[in-house]
């Protein structure tokens, strides 16, 4: 089966402008994650969704990042406008219901850098 | 609140030497997973390993082994004849079940250690 894809894999904004990150889960992936890393520091978790509902959106950093995932596919994360401490590298994980705790899939991240 | 802590910033080694990764966390919880993931320079963070906080038996997988100690709380990663290929960060994570029935398992990583093999 085809893995999580992100795109684009790098983006180089200026401060102020708008972002779109995608992520395309694996099929028939119900739980889709957000994980940020910002340089030299942990892995954190964004957000969750389950099919097309936020089931926990406890890590989105503050209301210039708007997730959304339509009709429980793909799922795109917005940052507007952008700052300089939103640079990072942004990662997506998908897993089956019940599931998640095994291990879930990661994609390959979308590094962002805001100038 | 839980926390992964791995001491380790960088680590270098020469072919076919052994090395261990540290992990050590921190948790209220009774039920918990803990997860190793590595991060090749291709940028993907691919899962090697899931431990209960029920199981601690030791694991091998090839050249790869895990060492879980809930007295000490640390879940060591120890490559055995370690290969350039291992050259990749390679993370440590904690997760926490939330939310209805449990399903949420959101992961609290460690920052990462960064192993380089030299042949």
């Amino acid at each position: 089966e085809a893995g999580v894809t992100q795109f684009p894999s790098h983006s180089v904004i200026e401060k102020g402008q708008t972002v779109t990150l995608r992520c395309d889960p694996i099929s028939g992936h119900d739980n889709l994650y957000w994980y940020r890393r910002v340089m030299g520091k942990e892995i954190k978790f964004l957000l969750h969704f389950v099919k097309e509902s936020k089931q926990d959106e406890s890590g989105m950093p503050n209301n210039r990042f708007l997730a959304e995932r339509t009709g429980g596919t793909y799922s795109t994360l917005k940052v507007q406008p952008a700052e300089l401490e939103d640079s990072g590298v942004y990662f997506c994980a998908s897993s089956r219901l019940g599931q998640d705790n095994y291990g879930y899939t990661f994609g390959s991240g979308t590094r962002l850098t805001v100038v | 609140a839980q926390k992964v802590t791995q001491a380790q910033t960088e680590i270098s080694v020469v072919e076919k030497e052994d090395v261990t990764l540290d992990c050590v966390y921190e948790t209220r919880d009774t039920t918990y997973y803990l997860f190793w993931y590595k991060q090749p320079p291709s940028g993907e963070l691919v899962f090697l390993i899931r431990r209960n906080s029920f199981d601690e038996q030791n694991e091998i997988s090839g050249r790869y082994s895990w060492n879980f100690q809930k007295s000490t709380s640390s879940f060591n990663f120890t490559i055995t004849a370690s290969q350039v290929v291992d050259s990749a960060v390679y993370f440590c994570a904690l997760s926490e079940a939330k939310g209805s029935g449990g399903s949420n398992y959101k992961l609290t990583f460690g920052k990462g250690t960064l192993l380089t093999v030299n042949p």
